[in-house]
């Protein structure tokens, strides 16, 4: 019983166009959403996060969209670089379960110089 | 300062034996987190301790699996007879204000 679903196994851009992460959950008690990176033989590094009562957040280049009645949760980067490459993974979590962290597959960005 | 710290960060292990993995969180974060990582997947949840004590360990796959924080601070998770299946990464993270830190991870390798 996946909550959280990411799709996309992989994803390649071009250098300098626009990245686009998707990401689904299914329990509607999740009240925060998060996106992390990570690059091998490291941890998950946090890149940008919203709260259930917005449907949007920008922080530089990377902005992520939440639709709550889809259930559907976006990571636009722009412009994409090739240091953006890496495993990006949606997570959400919920304050009355501790705010543990339900994460998804993950998706594999490939940035092309 | 300094992330959090988790040692070792490789380790190989016979089928049966008992392994220890210990996590260093970053001062001050009071709640620590364990995930663990297998192929091909995103990390998942095993327990998560406020302080001292385990507030949830509702991701702890069976009883050959515990973890102690006995000062509030380092935290060890405990594999006893260790099966093929328990390799993976295990990562710990510590938090503040909501956000979760994660230390590079422990890869386990189980033969």
């Amino acid at each position: 019983d996946q909550q959280v679903k990411q799709n996309s196994p992989s994803l390649s851009v071009q250098e300098g166009r626009i990245s686009i992460l998707n990401c689904d959950y299914t329990n509607s008690m999740f009240d925060y959403f998060l996106w992390y990176k990570k690059y091998p033989a490291e941890g998950p590094t946090f890149l940008i996060s919203i709260s259930s009562i917005k449907d949007k957040n920008e922080d530089g280049r990377f902005t992520v969209f939440l639709n709550k009645s889809a259930k559907h949760l976006s990571l636009h980067i722009v412009p994409s670089q090739p240091g953006d490459s890496a495993v990006y993974f949606c997570a959400a979590s919920a304050a009355e379960y501790g705010n543990k962290l339900v994460f998804g597959a993950g998706t594999i960005l490939r940035v092309k110089s | 300062g300094a992330g959090v710290s988790q040692t070792p960060s490789n380790k190989v292990t016979e089928k049966g034996k008992y392994v220890e993995l210990r996590c260093d969180p970053i001062s001050g974060h009071t709640a620590l987190y364990w995930y663990r990582q297998s192929l091909g997947q995103g990390p998942e949840f095993l327990i998560y301790f406020q302080g001292t004590g385990a507030a949830d360990d509702s991701g702890l796959p069976n009883d050959r699996f515990f973890a102690v924080r006995p000062e509030g601070s380092v935290s060890t998770l405990k594999i006893q007879r260790t099966e093929r299946g328990d390799s993976a990464v295990y990562l710990c993270a510590s938090s503040s204000r909501g956000r979760q830190f994660f230390g590079p991870g422990t890869r386990l390798t189980v033969l």
